[in-house]
Order: structure tokens, then C-alpha cells, then sequence
């Protein structure tokens, strides 16, 4: 299967802060990149999709101007948590999809821990 | 929303097989049945996937019924390293892409 990485794997930052998470395709081009969330012991939940070269869609009730969504090229999308709060505290996974074989994939990357104090 | 309902849970012994179920009952005809699987604390991994006939690859075989409202995932040899939450997922068409609503899937324990 296809690679995705994701960088940082964990992260712990301070209230009010700001924090980047990257999603990279590694041996494809991603047309869609979607990033999720996860709570412990729960299951994921879609926050967002990005197209490369366009605005992100955010699915209903996610903060567009808090979750800021970035897919610059067909291999790196970015979310970045602005004013970063305890609340915001969640495992973040990011999928790319391709085409092939004439159907269409999400790969997932590894995840990113971030932790708000 | 999630369009699929699955046990919250279930055990297997090691080298038997896993039958994990899914119904799905309001699926579309055009919609594809998807499976993956989340190890604690990594991303999903994606298993099988099928439209209405049975598939098999090298993970795992997938039954889908004829009406195409529920499907079964088959793990024909468990081991422990399949311990983990299998999800089964109807993929959404949408304008954009085919986004993947995730249910609260089946945590799957294997022992020895």
C-alpha cells in the first residue's frame, strides 16, 4: 500500500498557541487529503477534506477559522490549530487518496499526538 | 453520519478464525463496503473492501448478502497482532470525493 507520514508524532504545546501538523503522501500524488480526530477510546471523526489548489470543506460543527487547512501540492497538506486549548487535546490522523486500479483508496498517515497544557 | 452498526466487541482464540459482522442496511447500490483496522495509537490500515460479490486477499476474505445489507469481515487464522478496533465503512459519494464516515466499530481481542 501507499505511504503517508505525518509530522510531528507527538507534540505538547501551551494554551494560546499555535500548532502545525503535516500530512505528506510519499509515493503518490494526493488529489484529497482528509484529516480527522480521534478522543481516547472513541472513534474517528472527520473534520475536513482538502483538494490541492482549493479550500478545505469542513464537515458541520468543525471551526474553519480554528483548524486551518493547507494543500499546497499533491503531497503535503497542513493543519494548523490556532489559540491551541486543553479541548483541543486529540489524536490527529490525516488519509490521502489516489486512484488506482480503477477505484479509489485512503491511505492514513500515523497520527500526531497533541497535548494542550 | 456512519451508515453501518457493528458489535462493540468480541474474542477469538489464537489460529481460529474471526467473523466480524456489519449491517449496513441502508446502503446504495452504487456504495462500496470498506474495512479497516486501528492498532492502539496508530492510524487506520486498510484491510479489504468489496461492492456485492465475495473478495479475498491476503489479510482477510469478505462476505457480502445478496441483498447487500450486511457483510461479514473473516480473519481465516487470528493472531494476537490482530488485536485491534476493526471498522466497517459504506463510502459516501459526495462532489468533492468519497469521504469515510467511521462508526464505532468492533474492538476484536485475540488470545492465546
Amino acid at each position: 500500500g501507499a505511504v503517508v507520514s505525518q509530522h510531528p508524532s507527538r507534540v505538547i504545546c501551551k494554551s494560546g498557541t499555535s500548532v502545525k501538523i503535516e500530512c505528506r503522501s510519499l509515493d503518490f500524488q494526493a488529489t484529497t487529503m482528509f484529516w480527522y480526530r480521534q478522543f481516547p477510546k472513541k472513534s474517528l471523526m472527520l473534520m475536513a477534506t482538502s483538494n490541492e489548489g482549493s479550500k478545505a470543506t469542513y464537515e458541520q460543527g468543525v471551526e474553519k477559522d480554528k483548524f486551518l487547512i493547507n494543500h499546497a501540492s499533491l503531497t503535503l497538506s497542513t493543519l494548523t490549530v490556532t489559540s491551541a486549548h486543553p479541548e483541543d487535546s486529540s489524536f490527529y490522523i490525516c488519509s490521502a487518496a489516489g486512484t488506482r486500479i480503477g477505484y479509489n483508496e485512503q491511505f492514513f498517515g500515523p497520527g500526531t499526538r497533541l497535548t494542550v497544557l | 453520519d456512519a451508515k453501518t452498526t457493528q458489535p462493540t466487541s468480541m474474542d477469538c482464540a489464537e489460529g481460529r478464525a474471526a467473523n466480524l459482522p456489519c449491517n449496513h442496511s441502508t446502503i446504495s447500490g452504487n456504495e462500496y463496503v470498506y474495512w479497516y483496522r486501528q492498532i492502539h495509537s496508530q492510524g487506520p490500515q486498510y484491510i479489504i473492501h468489496g461492492l456485492k460479490n465475495n473478495e479475498t486477499n491476503e489479510m482477510a476474505s469478505l462476505i457480502i448478502t445478496e441483498d447487500r445489507k450486511s457483510s461479514t469481515l473473516i480473519l481465516p487464522h487470528a493472531t494476537l497482532r490482530d488485536t485491534a478496533v476493526y471498522y466497517c465503512i459504506v463510502r459516501e459519494r459526495n462532489n468533492n470525493f468519497n469521504k469515510f464516515y467511521f462508526g464505532s466499530g468492533t474492538k476484536l481481542n485475540v488470545k492465546p
